[in-house]
């Protein structure tokens, strides 16, 4: 069955630091691989994808992800991080008709 | 003005009332879903729509329904709320590439609360 896992519950940097939050997917076949990010009391925008091609990807906001397929992991990372970064982070897999969303990764910034 | 929109975006209500939320795009898109929010459970699957005669349920349909008015249109109802269904409410709408469902885009969602 398709599943997304996202170990981390809570995370906390400080401002410029580099952030890596972890993405562990099951599917069947190549899946569609999403990140989508949440600011407080708003929904979700797309922060990045990977269908096929090249392994790591680029995205909004300076971040990027890579997907490695002996992993089945698509973690996001960015090389520093800023205040306006603190959000909730989800990871998603896509099948044919739906997409499964991770349990999300809430990102706290240390001034 | 936002492609997707909810209303209401928030809503307090009592047990075994009647409650419908509703969904508007402008994205054009055919495919259009509901999904519940929960702290620590992420995003559920509630129904989803691939055209207005094509309707499907997600992961927790249970006292739930749907209707898919027009392409542009899609709302959610309970039928008599529980408190349980208290949660943030999602409407989004997808692209689809080569047939599978790819960026979604979400409306800001709907706070209820069922007393």
């Amino acid at each position: 069955a398709q599943s997304v896992t996202q170990p981390d519950i809570h995370i906390t940097v400080s401002e410029g630091a580099s952030l890596e939050l972890r993405c562990n997917y099951s599917y069947g076949a190549t899946p569609y691989l999403f990140w989508y990010v949440q600011s407080p009391g708003q929904g979700l925008q797309l922060l990045l994808k990977y269908f096929s091609g090249d392994t790591l990807v680029q995205g909004i906001k300076g971040f990027e992800a890579e997907f490695k397929r002996s992993q089945s992991s698509f973690n996001l990372r960015k090389p520093s991080v800023h205040w306006s970064d603190a959000a909730e982070y989800f990871c998603a897999s896509g099948g044919a008709s739906k997409i499964i969303f991770g349990s999300g990764t809430r990102l706290s910034i240390r001034p | 003005d936002a492609d997707v929109t909810q209303t209401p975006r928030n809503r307090i209500t009592k047990t075994g009332k009647r409650i419908m939320l509703e969904c508007s795009q402008t994205k054009g898109h055919d495919r259009m879903y509901w999904y519940r929010q929960d702290p620590g459970l992420g995003l559920r699957l509630i129904y989803y729509s691939f055209d207005v005669k094509d309707i499907n349920k997600g992961e927790i349909s249970d006292g739930y329904s749907v209707s898919r008015q027009a392409q542009a249109k899609f709302s959610l109802s309970l039928e008599s709320a529980i408190p349980n269904q208290t949660a943030l409410y999602f409407c989004a709408t997808s692209e689809t590439s080569g047939g599978r469902t790819d960026t979604q885009y979400f409306g800001p969602g709907t706070r209820l609360t069922v007393l």
